[in-house]
């Protein structure tokens, strides 16, 4: 298939402090997004990354790209409570398909 | 914001039952998308729509699933005769360039 692992599956941390999450993919990506899922509920687009990008930054948030191992992480810096949430990564294949491949998610828990 | 807009958000049906999910894409973008998610696991691609036809589906979309624009601004995810494993969340998408994705809030459709 073509999405690999996140990493970790859990996450809890004390509000404040920074979150990374990870995840690796298969094969040869046109771009790299990563979503956000508040419990039961719709999914959040977060930032984008496309195969020729290394890094990229949205507010608290830093992507990276490393398309020679094939792997990502979403780095959340000074969270707060309502970064609680489950975290997606999903990655569109090079070449002409145009579906979304989504991985199991991180569920980040933020402690007040 | 322009949003995707998704009704009803929850459908409760019977077994055997048809139903209708409704979907409103954005209106200039010309990719539309099915998703499901399963209480727990992870967001599976049904199918995708370009030019008023399927362009790629998933094994999961099978002869009990069709989708149809029946007048330029709805988007229709029909299921003939629903099973229980049918009961998820389905998410609809849109897209203007089939590589960045807007997403609905979602429908949770439970059957019993």
């Amino acid at each position: 298939s073509q999405q690999g692992e996140e990493d970790p599956q859990a996450l809890s941390i004390q509000e404040g402090e920074n979150a990374t999450m990870n995840c690796s993919y298969k094969t040869s990506i046109n771009n790299l997004q990563w979503y956000r899922q508040n419990s039961g509920r719709g999914l959040v687009h977060l930032i984008l990354i496309r195969s020729n990008e290394r890094e990229k930054h949205s507010g608290r948030l830093r992507v990276t790209l490393d398309t020679s191992k094939k792997s990502s992480s979403l780095l959340i810096t000074a969270s707060r409570a309502a970064d609680t949430a489950s975290y997606f990564c999903a990655t569109i294949a090079q070449g002409g398909a145009q579906k979304l491949v989504f991985g199991q998610g991180t569920r980040l828990t933020i402690n007040p | 914001e322009p949003e995707v807009t998704q009704t009803p958000s929850h459908q409760v049906t019977q077994m055997g039952q048809e139903v209708i999910l409704r979907c409103v894409p954005i209106s200039n973008h010309l990719y539309f998308y099915w998703y499901r998610q399963i209480l727990g696991q992870k967001v599976e691609f049904l199918v995708s729509f370009y030019n008023n036809e399927i362009s790629e589906k998933s094994e999961i979309f099978d002869d009990q699933f069709s989708v149809e624009r029946p007048d330029g601004s709805n988007f229709t995810l029909k299921i003939r005769s629903t099973k229980l494993e049918d009961s998820a969340m389905y998410f609809c998408a849109s897209s203007e360039d089939r590589f960045g994705y807007t997403f609905g809030s979602g429908t949770r459709l439970t059957v019993v």
